[in-house]
């Protein structure tokens, strides 16, 4: 079955700028998604077609495609963006949607 | 305000069942795709089950196939997940999530979850 792979944890001090990727064979072809997930809350979307934010969403998160593989950036970092990140695409042929693993971003 | 308030989880022994249901409000309900998403305890999440507005084109993960059939009623704003033969596995803090209005493809209302566990 179809993976997009993330890595587990990624740490940066507050007001660095994180980077967090996504892989997957069909990314090429398929959108990507990202959520942020905070401790006993449902996720909520932060990007949407590899880069386009929500209304709402800081302008700090932005998202970019590179062949196989997506990534998140939030810049400028503050506490409160503490989180567990996910991506979500779908398969090849659009049907099933998939989630990364998840990266727990650490604000040092 | 779009709401997506779930119900009908709980303990169930292995090899049981369970329905789980979505009220929604806020939002015309027969316009928009749902989902099912579940995240078992400290992991990450797993898409469930899809079904279309109108109720005509429905997806499952492999994972659930055969065991779980997603539904929806319209008319009762209300989206529903029966879940049968259950396993260990299946323990997991079940999402409804909505399509979002900027992609088809992306989640952009989530419920609060309704936690299902089973054990013997």
């Amino acid at each position: 079955s179809y993976e997009l792979t993330q890595p587990p944890s990624v740490s940066v001090s507050p007001g660095q700028t994180a980077r967090i990727t996504c892989s997957g064979d069909a990314l090429p072809k398929q959108y990507a998604y990202w959520y942020q997930q905070k401790p006993g809350q449902a996720p909520v979307l932060v990007i949407y077609k590899d880069s386009e934010r929500p209304s709402g969403i800081p302008e700090r998160f932005s998202g970019s495609s590179s062949g196989t593989t997506v990534t998140l950036t939030i810049s400028g970092v503050q506490a409160e963006d503490e989180a567990d990140y996910y991506c979500q695409s779908a398969d090849s042929s659009g049907t099933y949607k998939v989630f990364g693993g998840g990266t727990k971003l650490t604000v040092l | 305000e779009v709401q997506l308030v779930e119900s009908g989880g709980g303990l169930v022994q292995p090899g049981g069942s369970l329905r789980l249901s979505c009220a929604a409000s806020g939002f015309t309900f027969s316009s928009y795709e749902m989902n099912w998403v579940r995240q078992a305890p400290g992991k990450g999440l797993e898409w469930v089950s899809y079904i279309s507005s109108s109720g005509s084109t429905i997806y499952y993960a492999d994972s659930v196939k055969g065991r779980f059939t997603i539904s929806r009623d319209n008319a009762k704003n209300s989206l529903y997940l029966q879940m049968n033969s259950l396993r260990a596995e299946d323990t997991a803090v079940y999402y409804c999530a909505r399509e979002s209005p900027y992609s088809s493809g992306s989640l952009g209302y989530w419920g609060q979850g309704t936690l299902v566990t089973v054990s013997s």
